[in-house]
């Protein structure tokens, strides 16, 4: 059972647009949540994360926003460049000491020209 | 270097045999955790340590075996490959106190 989802397998935004980048999750216990991206070939590096105690993080071109009550979190880029074509993966926490996470199944983003 | 290796890289073996994936990092850091990574799966946990000396099982532990006997290593042991244990592994770790998890490149392994 797969307790987060990224419904979308791939996604195509041209460069300077905004890249919106969704993911679900049906566990409401979750209370941490991270964006990682990942490079062929290469390993998943951190990208942004969000308290479930908060509805909004900045990071200079990348958002997350959280809805609790729709257990949905989506990550926004913008301007979208030709660089962040990659695969994106949204992970899920429960506080615990281990803090292991929860992954979902990847977006693959294309930034076109 | 600093950070997280992995060896080898790729390797390809066949079914039945042994082989072990190595996970190597530099920052002491107290957790460290193997994933595979499949398509439509995403990654999931296979294995994760608090400690040296301390184990415990992730969502997918059939047909694998870790050990860590010093808080830099932690490899990961297939002991009969199977062809449906050919994917992607990627070891991480982190700090006791933290979520966010360092990763490393990565092992692809073909079992034929």
């Amino acid at each position: 059972d797969q307790q987060v989802k990224q419904n979308s397998p791939s996604l195509s935004v041209q460069e300077g647009r905004i890249s919106i980048l969704n993911c679900d999750y049906t566990n409401s216990m979750f209370d941490y949540f991270l964006w990682y991206k990942k490079y062929p070939a290469e390993g998943p590096t951190f990208l942004i994360s969000i308290s479930s105690i908060k509805d909004k993080n900045e990071d200079g071109r990348f958002t997350v926003f959280l809805n609790k009550s729709a257990k949905h979190l989506s990550l926004h880029i913008v301007p979208s460049q030709p660089g962040d074509s990659a695969v994106y993966f949204c992970a899920a926490s429960l506080l615990s000491t281990a803090s292991k996470l929860t992954f979902g199944t990847g977006t693959r983003l294309q930034v076109t020209l | 270097d600093a950070g997280i290796t992995q060896s080898p890289r790729y390797k390809i073996t066949e079914t039945g045999r042994q082989v072990t994936l190595m996970c190597h990092q530099t920052w002491s850091h107290s957790y460290m955790f193997w994933y595979r990574q499949d398509l439509g799966h995403g990654l999931r946990l296979i294995y994760y340590s608090a400690a040296a000396d301390i184990t415990d099982k992730g969502e997918v532990p059939d047909g694998y075996v870790v050990s860590r006997s010093k808080t830099e290593n932690f490899p990961l042991t297939l002991e009969s490959a199977t062809r449906s244990q050919t994917s992607v592994y990627f070891c991480a770790s982190k700090v006791g106190h933290s979520y966010e998890q360092y990763f490393g490149p990565g092992t692809r392994l073909t079992v034929t």
